[in-house]
């Protein structure tokens, strides 16, 4: 069975911190693994990485994928107040299955 | 430009009662999904769907119909609602595939009583 792991579950740092999500994945066929940002509404996506795209950056954020190792982290420089969400990942496969979403990081930052 | 939208936002029911929840995309995207959101379990598929009259049960399905006869629209029907079904429900809907980016709609609170 697909798995995605989140970790950690939830974080506190201060403004102006950097910090790391981690996502770890076990997906058949593994096509691509996407993250999202879920403020007190829908999630909104953030990043998509595949074979062909293993590093996004947008801003503040980047990302990048470890194919070897199964995994991808999300890392977020000069945290502000408005980074504060829960941050979802979830991978998807070239068969015909849907994606499979980890559990989500909170992340708080305090001022 | 509405995109994806969800309609009522929030909605109280009684055990028993069968409940719809509706969905409608602008984008003429062939992937719809839906999706319930609980503390401690993240986001659970519920059933998708990848064109008009072709839908799939997804990882908690029981308890729930959807039907899509339109491209634009994927309504999520209770049949007789349980307090269990308490939840956000997201629905979604992506262009490429199952593999690929998922756009939700705002979300709808429901809440059985």
């Amino acid at each position: 069975e697909d798995k995605v792991v989140q970790s950690p579950l939830s974080l506190v740092v201060h403004e102006g911190d950097t910090v790391t999500l981690n996502c770890s994945y076990e997906v058949t066929n593994f096509r691509s693994l996407l993250w999202y940002k879920q403020e007190k509404k829908a999630p909104t996506f953030l990043f998509m990485l595949t074979s062909s795209g293993i590093e996004k950056k947008s801003g503040r954020l980047s990302s990048i994928l470890d194919k070897k190792e199964l995994f991808s982290i999300l890392n977020i420089t000069a945290t502000q107040t408005g980074d504060s969400a829960i941050y979802l990942c979830a991978g998807g496969s070239r068969g015909n299955t849907p994606l499979v979403f980890g559990k989500g990081t909170r992340l708080s930052v305090i001022a | 430009d509405a995109g994806i939208t969800q309609s009522p936002r929030y909605k109280i029911t009684e055990t028993g009662r069968q409940v719809t929840l509706m969905c409608h995309q602008t984008w003429s995207h062939s992937y719809m999904f839906w999706y319930r959101q609980d503390l401690g379990h993240g986001l659970r598929l519920i059933y998708y769907s990848a064109a008009a009259d072709i839908t799939d049960k997804g990882e908690v399905p029981d308890g729930y119909v959807v039907s899509r006869s339109k491209t634009e629209n994927f309504p999520l029907t209770l049949e007789s609602a349980t307090r269990s079904q308490t939840s956000v429900y997201f629905c979604a809907s992506s262009e490429l595939g199952l593999a690929y980016e998922q756009y939700f709609g705002p979300g709808t609170r429901l809440t059985v009583t």
